[in-house]
């Protein structure tokens, strides 16, 4: 079983500035695979990225997601406030089914 | 654009169990795939499952391998997913989400408390 390690735990920014949020995975993996979840408290998580890179539909040109192989990450170029919230990768796998990584927490 | 639109916050004892319902609209039903994740307070994210088109086949997570039923309903457009055996571990929010290799569209969450 793959498993995803998000980094960091929880990290603390200010509006206006970037974020750099990685999610390693256990061994390489195909990138179409990989998404990127933005959560809020009491609300439903949100596709953020998928197939690593792609924004999904609506979703500010500040997110942008990259990576490959075993190393992925998702940035936010200039913080708005209400980009705090907590942020999870994703990945979809044989069987089918899911994975997600344990979230980064992003606060003011 | 498709909605999903889940039923309400269930109350069980220990041992018993819960049915949960997706209602969807806005797409072709029986077109898409939906998949069950839930979120137990405080905690990440965990699929549980997934129906797939044309048959309506679920696949399960090991995790919940013969406690977790997914069904659906072509003739109501709506998605089930029943948990037996139920665990105060279960505590949780359970969500649907549309699946296309990526959950894009998600319902607002059931909460389910099981507690004696």
């Amino acid at each position: 079983e793959i498993v995803l390690t998000q980094s960091p735990g929880t990290v603390s920014l200010s509006p206006g500035e970037r974020a750099t949020l990685s999610c390693r995975t256990s061994q390489s993996v195909s990138s179409t695979y990989l998404a990127w979840y933005q959560q809020k408290p009491g609300q439903a998580p949100r596709l953020l990225i998928y197939g690593a890179s792609s924004r999904a539909t609506g979703i500010p040109d500040r997110f942008s997601g990259s990576g490959s192989g075993t190393d992925f990450t998702l940035t936010i170029s200039r913080l708005e406030p209400e980009d705090f919230a907590v942020y999870y990768c994703q990945l979809y796998g044989s069987s089918p089914g899911y994975t997600f990584g344990q979230g980064t927490k992003l606060e003011i | 654009q498709v909605q999903l639109v889940q039923s309400g916050t269930e109350v069980k004892k220990p041992g018993s169990s819960v049915k949960v319902s997706c209602k969807t609209s806005g797409g072709t039903f029986s077109s898409n795939a939906f998949s069950w994740v839930r979120q137990a307070p405080g905690q990440g994210l965990e699929w549980m499952g997934v129906i797939l088109p044309p048959f309506a086949t679920p696949h399960y997570a090991q995790n919940f391998q013969g406690r977790v039923t997914i069904t659906a309903d072509g003739s109501t457009s709506t998605v089930y997913m029943e948990l037996s055996s139920l665990k105060s571990a279960d505590t949780a929010v359970y969500y649907c989400a549309r699946d296309i290799v990526r959950l894009d569209v998600w319902g607002q969450g059931t909460t389910v408390i099981v507690s004696s």
